[in-house]
């Protein structure tokens, strides 16, 4: 079984629109919690990291269910610069050294 | 502002060949990394180094080597290439010493390396 797993997608959704992605970890040790963005042919960059009580940051909302081992990216009004892949990383408590990275989900905001 | 930095961007090898991938990075971090991304995969940690002077095993080692030169190099070899090394090679860092949502990782540009 997969460390991370993410639904493919793709997500297309208009400018404007509300899309969310959730993705599942398998290891109940997980620790940490990030999203990262990766354009086509691109290097990944972090989003945001997830905290524990969830977090904002502009139109981009982070949640963690620890009781369901999900977390979850929320994203509001939607931008055609927001078309990327979405990548979901966790560590563990065993070895915050090791991220684990699922294979992402790609999000088209057509106008 | 150079962060991590790949060489090279692009390299094609017959199979047998062998080849080293550089990585540099100017964040002081102690932590780096080889990952490989492959269609559908995600990405895959090859091999890793928390510290100067260390290196261990990622998820897919197999036909890889690395050297950590120094705090800021972090090397791949590829002895023999085989086609199923064909894939795109990231390089990461992150600042160790820290779990949590603050140990970030940091990536270069990538090298796509084709073994034909």
């Amino acid at each position: 079984r997969k460390e991370v797993e993410q639904d493919p997608g793709p997500f297309n959704v208009p400018e404007g629109a509300t899309v969310a992605f959730n993705c599942t970890y398998s290891n109940s040790a997980s620790q940490s919690f990030f999203w990262y963005r990766q354009d086509c042919r691109k290097e990944p960059k972090l989003l945001m990291s997830v905290y524990s009580s969830g977090n904002e940051d502009g139109r981009f909302t982070a949640q963690l269910n620890r009781a369901s081992q999900y977390i979850s990216l929320l994203i509001r009004d939607s931008k055609l610069s927001d078309s990327a892949t979405y990548l979901c990383v966790v560590t563990t408590v065993y070895n915050f050294n090791k991220f684990y990275f699922g294979s992402g989900t790609k999000l088209n905001v057509k106008p | 502002n150079a962060g991590v930095t790949q060489t090279p961007k692009f390299q094609v090898l017959k199979t047998g060949q062998s080849m080293t991938l550089q990585c540099a990075q100017d964040m002081n971090h102690n932590s780096m990394y080889w990952y490989r991304q492959d269609p559908g995969m995600g990405l895959r940690l090859i091999y890793y180094s928390a510290s100067e002077g260390t290196t261990d095993k990622g998820e897919v080692p197999n036909g890889y080597n690395v050297s950590r030169l120094n705090k800021r190099e972090f090397s791949l070899r590829l002895e023999s290439a085989a086609p199923s090394q064909t894939s795109v090679y990231f390089c990461a860092s992150s600042e160790q010493g820290t779990s949590g949502i603050k140990n970030i990782q940091y990536f270069g540009a990538g090298t796509r390396l084709s073994v034909l």
